[in-house]
């Protein structure tokens, strides 16, 4: 499992609400995604991280924000959840080296 | 940026037959093309994986073809068990700095015993 945990597992918020999930990994990745996945459009990259303090978005990061202050953790911030940010988000790592890229075990979100 | 799609979103066979999964991509930079199996409330798993300067990898009852040239790339999956079914997705990236992967819409794959 590559070393890979996310907080918390399943969470319910109100519309309007900051949510903060969080992506932790044991191995000194470089390398660290965010993912959202929605039936129909499979897994789209939210944003990603290439160091320490360096981020960078993905192809759908409105409304999204994060931060990594330390290797092993990668945060993302819903500063105002909404009822389209329902999803299944996943944290993704890769070596750097290689692109192979592993998930994490997911965390549900519902925003009612 | 690039777009993956993949064909069918749905797929039934009979155990012991082959299933194939198709994909193609638009963006001719791309030279990365893994696959995940995706079990029912389970992560995401690459369970095979295919570079542009190859064209056919094989691990036991999978393998993947790439064409290059038409830009798609393929799953097949041989003597199909009960315990292949799960979605699968196929993605594509250009394999440079952080490697971001684009992914296809995914194939629910049901192998019937």
């Amino acid at each position: 499992d590559a070393g890979i945990t996310q907080s918390p597992r399943h969470k319910v918020t109100e519309t309007g609400t900051p949510v903060t999930l969080r992506c932790h990994q044991t191995e000194n990745h470089r390398y660290m995604y965010w993912y959202r996945q929605d039936p129909g459009h499979g897994l789209r990259l939210i944003h990603y991280s290439y160091g320490v303090k360096d981020t960078d978005k993905g192809e759908v990061s409105d409304g999204y924000s994060v931060s990594r202050s330390k290797t092993e953790d990668f945060l993302l911030t819903l500063e105002s959840a909404t009822s389209s940010q329902t999803s299944v988000y996943f944290c993704a790592i890769s070596v750097g080296r290689f692109p192979e890229q592993y998930f994490g075990p997911g965390t549900r979100l519902t925003v009612t | 940026g690039e777009n993956v799609e993949q064909h069918p979103s749905t797929l039934s066979v009979q155990e012991g037959d082959s299933a194939v999964i198709k994909c193609t991509y638009s963006d001719s930079a791309s030279n990365y093309f893994p696959w995940y199996k995706q079990e029912l409330g389970k992560r995401p798993q690459l369970i095979i994986d295919i570079r542009s300067n190859v064209g056919e990898k094989k691990d036991q009852r999978i393998a993947v073809t790439l064409n290059k040239t038409a830009k798609h790339f393929s799953l097949h999956i041989t003597e199909t068990q009960p315990e292949d079914s799960a979605v699968y997705f196929c993605a594509a990236s250009i394999e440079t700095g952080a490697n971001n992967l684009f992914f296809g819409t995914g194939t629910r794959l049901t192998v019937i015993p």
